[in-house]
């Protein structure tokens, strides 16, 4: 098994330009989620899905969106790219809600 | 608002020593307590995750110690080795609902 696989792991975008950061796990979990990471603030949660056709947001999803056709599949857009995203992104899955399993991240630079 | 409060910010630590991370939390409708591990380039890992039923739970050289009635739980680590060394975020969910994370502890395990 490969668990949850994130691409690309290093991504540079302009300001204004969108992107698909893309999540995809090969244990049949249920909920999946998108954090990202800053210094000094540990991880937050953007969106959140328990099921396919199922998303929440988190709690900073504000420039992000989801959706999730798929029970192996999560991906995260960018609408519009901003400084202020540069961070640490990264996607974890779960079969009941407890002990995410994460990928390995995707570092995102808006310049 | 930050819902879990994690300290310290950073810890140094003699080899065979104990480490101890502590985490606050206000909302008392939380039932779920993990500690995760995270290496430099890589994603959290779980490590140890507790109830609010129990009061200790041990793997290994890793400890939860869960205060109710205070809303604080630690981790604790005996004889702390250099491989312990890592950042650690302690975490809070309400049922499988979203994972509140804390803001990290950089710990450094010197010989």
């Amino acid at each position: 098994n490969a668990g949850v696989t994130q691409t690309p792991k290093f991504q540079v975008l302009k300001t204004g330009q969108s992107m698909t950061l893309q999540c995809a796990q090969d244990m049949n979990h249920e909920y999946m989620s998108w954090y990202r990471q800053d210094p000094g603030m540990g991880l937050r949660l953007i969106h959140y899905s328990v099921g396919a056709g199922i998303t929440d947001q988190g709690e900073v999803p504000n420039g992000y969106n989801v959706s999730r056709s798929t029970t192996e599949d999560f991906p995260l857009r960018l609408l519009s790219a901003a400084p202020s995203q540069t961070s640490v992104y990264f996607c974890a899955s779960s079969p009941q809600g407890f002990g995410y399993t994460f990928g390995s991240g995707t570092r995102l630079t808006v310049v | 608002q930050q819902q879990v409060k994690q300290s310290p910010q950073s810890l140094i630590v003699q080899k065979g020593g104990i480490s101890i991370i502590n985490c606050a939390y206000e909302n008392t409708a939380f039932d779920y307590f993990p500690w995760y591990q995270q290496f430099p380039g890589k994603g959290p890992a779980l490590l140890i995750a507790i109830r609010p039923d129990v009061s200790e739970k041990k793997e290994g050289r890793f400890t939860i110690s869960f205060n109710k009635s205070a809303k604080q739980f630690s981790l604790h680590i005996m004889d702390s080795q250099p491989g312990d060394s890592a950042t650690y975020f302690c975490a809070a969910s309400t049922g499988n609902e979203k994972l509140t994370f804390g803001t990290g502890t950089r710990l450094t395990i010197i010989p």
